[in-house]
């Protein structure tokens, strides 16, 4: 069983579209990180959420992107204006424990057409 | 900053034969976890072993063990009795201690298991 479920499992858009990923978490963490993975590549950190906020970002996590937890259970990736560049696997992942380990849910794939 | 090396693009094993995948870390920093993830198919990342750096005994996990060596900064995962299961790319993933914060990954290792 995934840590933490994601939606959709696949979303195709057109480029310049907005896109809302959606994590869910199976029972209440604080601490939420998304990645992306470009088919073939590494897997690269986004950005880390703890406790509603933002915690840390990498350079890719530009004013493209953006987070949130509207209904303090669902998280989400927001990509305005999508380009091609932004297919890729997106993956939530969990914090746990005093070592904070990371539990990833099932992703999501995103095609830019 | 820190960096993750996996040598290794691909690999091969036989069923039931062990293999070793390697993987090298470069930090200045002394308190760390260091992870082995499995990336089959499906795409989904699961969590395989993890190593605090503060500990010399090496960490293991039923079939699957690993080789750390802190003053060389190596990370290898040996697996043991390998299944067709095993298949898939293995990501080593590095975190500082000092935060809560990102994993750094390298490019993976693709395993193969013959049958």
């Amino acid at each position: 069983e995934p840590e933490v479920t994601q939606t959709p499992s696949h979303q195709v858009t057109q480029m310049g579209q907005e896109v809302i990923l959606r994590c869910v978490p199976i029972s209440n963490h604080l601490y939420f990180y998304w990645y992306r993975q470009i088919l073939g590549q590494k897997v690269e950190f986004l950005v880390s959420f703890y406790n509603n906020e933002i915690s840390e970002k990498s350079e890719i996590f530009d004013d493209q992107f953006s987070v949130e937890r509207p209904d303090g259970s669902n998280f989400t990736l927001k990509i305005r204006s999508t380009k091609l560049e932004d297919s890729a696997m997106y993956f939530c992942a969990r914090g746990q424990g005093a070592r904070n380990e990371q539990f990833f849910g099932p992703g999501t794939r995103l095609t830019v057409l | 900053a820190q960096t993750v090396t996996q040598s290794q693009p691909e690999m091969s094993v036989q069923e039931a034969e062990t293999v070793t995948l390697s993987c090298t870390y470069d930090t200045s920093e002394s308190d760390y976890y260091l992870f082995w993830y499995k990336q089959p198919p499906s795409r989904q990342m699961i969590l395989v072993i993890r190593q605090e750096a503060y500990k010399q005994q090496n960490a293991t996990e039923n079939r699957f063990s690993v080789n750390f060596q802190k003053a060389a900064k190596s990370f290898s995962l040996k697996i043991s009795d390998s299944q067709l299961g095993d298949a898939a790319m293995y990501f080593c993933a590095y975190r500082s201690a000092l935060s809560q914060g990102n994993l750094i990954f390298g490019k993976g290792t693709k395993l193969s298991v013959k049958p």
